[in-house]
Order: C-alpha cells, then sequence, then structure tokens
C-alpha cells in the first residue's frame, strides 16, 4: 500500500518545546516538502527537498528545520523560535522536483502549543 | 514570485446544481494548474489539473479551463452531490522553472464548497 504517511496524527507542545513530525514515504519520490496551513488561507511551504540530504527554505522557514538523510523521510522539527506553531502541517511528495509533478499529501498533523 | 487568487472563499449550491471557482495568477511563466479536493481533516487530493498547451481538460463532471491571456483558471463541477462538500484549492507552478524556483506550487485561499442535499 503506497502513500506518504505522517505521525502524529494530533501533537501537543508546551511553549519553549521543539518537536519533531514525521513524515515517509514508499512512493520512491526524490522530492518532498512541507507545507504550513492555518484556517482561510492556502498552503504555505516551509521547507523542500529535491534529492537526499539536500534542502531548501520556502517562503516560511523561519523557526522550522529539516533533514534528509533517507530517501523515504523528511521529518520537520518546530523549534521554540517559532512565534506562532499552532497550525495544520502537511507533507507532500512528488517525482521529482521539476515543476509539473503531481505533488501528493500525506494525511496531516495537527499541532496545537498549549 | 508567482501570487494567486481564488474566488469566492465560499460558495453553497443546492444538489443537482453546477459550482464555478475561479483563480488568477500573475505570472504569466506559470503553465501548470492542479486543482486540489481537501475534506475535513485530511490532506488534499487532486482531482484535476491543465497544462498551457490546452484551454480544456475533463474528467466526468470535473472540468477545468484555462484563459491563458486573461491569467485565470477555473474549476467547474457539474451535477453536484453532497459528497462534493469540501475546500477546494488552486495551484500554479511554472513547469520550466530550474534551479531555486524549481517549479513551485504556489496555492490560492480555498473555497468552502456545501452542496445542500
Amino acid at each position: 500500500d503506497g502513500g506518504i504517511t505522517q505521525s502524529p496524527k494530533y501533537l501537543f507542545r508546551k511553549e519553549g518545546q521543539n518537536v519533531t513530525l514525521s513524515c515517509e514515504q514508499n512512493l520512491n519520490h526524490d522530492a518532498m516538502y512541507w507545507y504550513r496551513q492555518d484556517p482561510g488561507q492556502g498552503l504555505r511551504l516551509i521547507y523542500y527537498s529535491q534529492i537526499v540530504n539536500d534542502f531548501q527554505k520556502g517562503d516560511i522557514a523561519e523557526g522550522y528545520s529539516v533533514s534528509r538523510e533517507k530517501k523515504e523521510s523528511f521529518p520537520l522539527t518546530v523549534t521554540s523560535a517559532q512565534k506562532n506553531p499552532t497550525a495544520f502541517y502537511l507533507c507532500a511528495s512528488s517525482m521529482s522536483s521539476g515543476g509539473g509533478y503531481t505533488q501528493y499529501f500525506g494525511p496531516g498533523t495537527r499541532l496545537t502549543v498549549l | 514570485g508567482e501570487n494567486v487568487e481564488q474566488h469566492p472563499s465560499t460558495l453553497s449550491v443546492q444538489e443537482g446544481d453546477s459550482a464555478v471557482i475561479k483563480c488568477t495568477y500573475s505570472d504569466s511563466a506559470s503553465n501548470y494548474f492542479p486543482w486540489y479536493k481537501q475534506e475535513l481533516g485530511k490532506g488534499p487530493q487532486l482531482i484535476i489539473d491543465i497544462r498551457s498547451n490546452v484551454g480544456e481538460k475533463k474528467d466526468q463532471r470535473i472540468a477545468v479551463t484555462l484563459n491563458k491571456t486573461a491569467k485565470h483558471f477555473s474549476l467547474h463541477i457539474t451535477e453536484t452531490q453532497p459528497e462534493d462538500s469540501a475546500v477546494y484549492f488552486c495551484a500554479a507552478s511554472n513547469r520550466n522553472a530550474g534551479g531555486t524556483s524549481y517549479g513551485k506550487l504556489t496555492f490560492g485561499q480555498g473555497t468552502i464548497l456545501t452542496v445542500h442535499p
């Protein structure tokens, strides 16, 4: 059963704590992405990775960090430097990072800062 | 960079009616336009996409039209059903962009579609 998995589905964090969101894909895709979704807004790109051991900042990278040590995995860390981290986080992947390749999304992780 | 505007933000129709959602984009180099459907608490799912070398594409009850001169594209859903109720997002990217402009998808703000039985 191919696809993208994200865990956990719900995550609660105290202020000042770092937290890591998991994203795994078994689609053999080269490119992976992290988006943030807030109510009433479109998806905003946090980070993306075109290939293993390489990643670039998106539009709202401040307060976030990523790693891409394996093709299948692209974890996102929300650091204490992120001022307003409560949001719905979506991971996606595509065969290649070139434009025109369909991005497939995972089910998302809802992060709430207490 | 690219900017995508989507209208309306909410749309309410009766079952069986048609629904139309419109998006405008700013970058004339954009040439790939996907539409995503997002159900509550789930990730977006691609429902249809169009490339700039065609003006219209259909898939059963769903169609997308593209006007490159006016820089807008629209999603048309005919014979709507309650299960069509969801948030719909349009997006745009440049398939030929390379390097740091790799082909980034820029999303519209979303349209909440409600289909009443």
